[in-house]
């Protein structure tokens, strides 16, 4: 089974630090992709990369930068967390580009910036 | 990218069969429809994907008329265990922005 894996399930941070969610998949997935869902908002795609070292913004990518060091992670950063920053982040990753392939998620990490 | 409309909620009963139709009028000649199953506190996960008329498997069938503007997740006989928020996505191969998901249908399954 594929396995996309988030390094925290739950997340407390102050306003004003970094902070850095940490996504790893284990089946040399080419594509990955950063989310947020919110309440009556759906999922909001932040950034996707599509080969290490490659980004791409997303919808909402204000506040927010990436890492793509290795294939197998992908790192979102918070550069400096504000409260509306709070939200539940998804990681997804996916073989191939587009709508048409299959993207794993993994559980989320909600994260809460007080 | 072709925009897709869903209704925001749906309830039923145990055992009844739940139909639930997406539009997308503006679907392109090599989009793909696929929909995506979430319950809470988890990510969203594959359940179906067609290009025209019936594709059926294990979990639901999707129907998509001739001119496939609309499609229809179908799910026989609903437990308690499908109460979830179901998304439909439309695209093809290509920028993975195309890999938009809306709002989603909340289905309440009562019992």
């Amino acid at each position: 089974d594929v396995k996309v894996t988030q390094s925290s399930r739950y997340l407390v941070k102050r306003t004003g630090e970094k902070v850095f969610l940490e996504c790893v998949q284990d089946m040399d997935h080419e594509n990955m992709f950063w989310y947020r869902q919110d309440p009556g908002l759906g999922l909001r795609l932040i950034y996707f990369s599509y080969d290490v070292k490659m980004k791409e913004k997303g919808d909402i990518p204000e506040g927010y930068s990436v890492s793509r060091e290795k294939k197998e992670r992908f790192s979102l950063i918070l550069e400096s967390a504000s409260t509306n920053q709070t939200s539940m982040y998804l990681c997804a990753s996916s073989l191939r580009q587009g709508a048409r392939t299959e993207a794993f998620f993994g559980q989320g990490t909600r994260l809460t910036v007080v | 990218l072709a925009k897709t409309t869903q209704p925001i909620s749906m309830d039923s009963y145990e055992g009844q069969e739940v139909n639930i139709t997406c539009s997308h009028n503006n679907i392109a000649t090599n989009d793909y429809i696929t929909w995506y199953q979430q319950f809470p506190s988890q990510g969203p996960r594959f359940i179906i994907q067609g290009y025209k008329t019936k594709v059926t498997n294990e979990v639901a069938s999707l129907f998509i008329p001739a001119d496939r503007k609309s499609s229809t997740l179908s799910l026989p006989r609903v437990s308690l265990s499908d109460t979830a928020v179901y998304y439909c996505l439309v695209g093809s191969s290509g920028s993975a922005r195309q890999l938009t998901f809306g709002s989603g249908t909340q289905l309440t399954v009562l019992p």
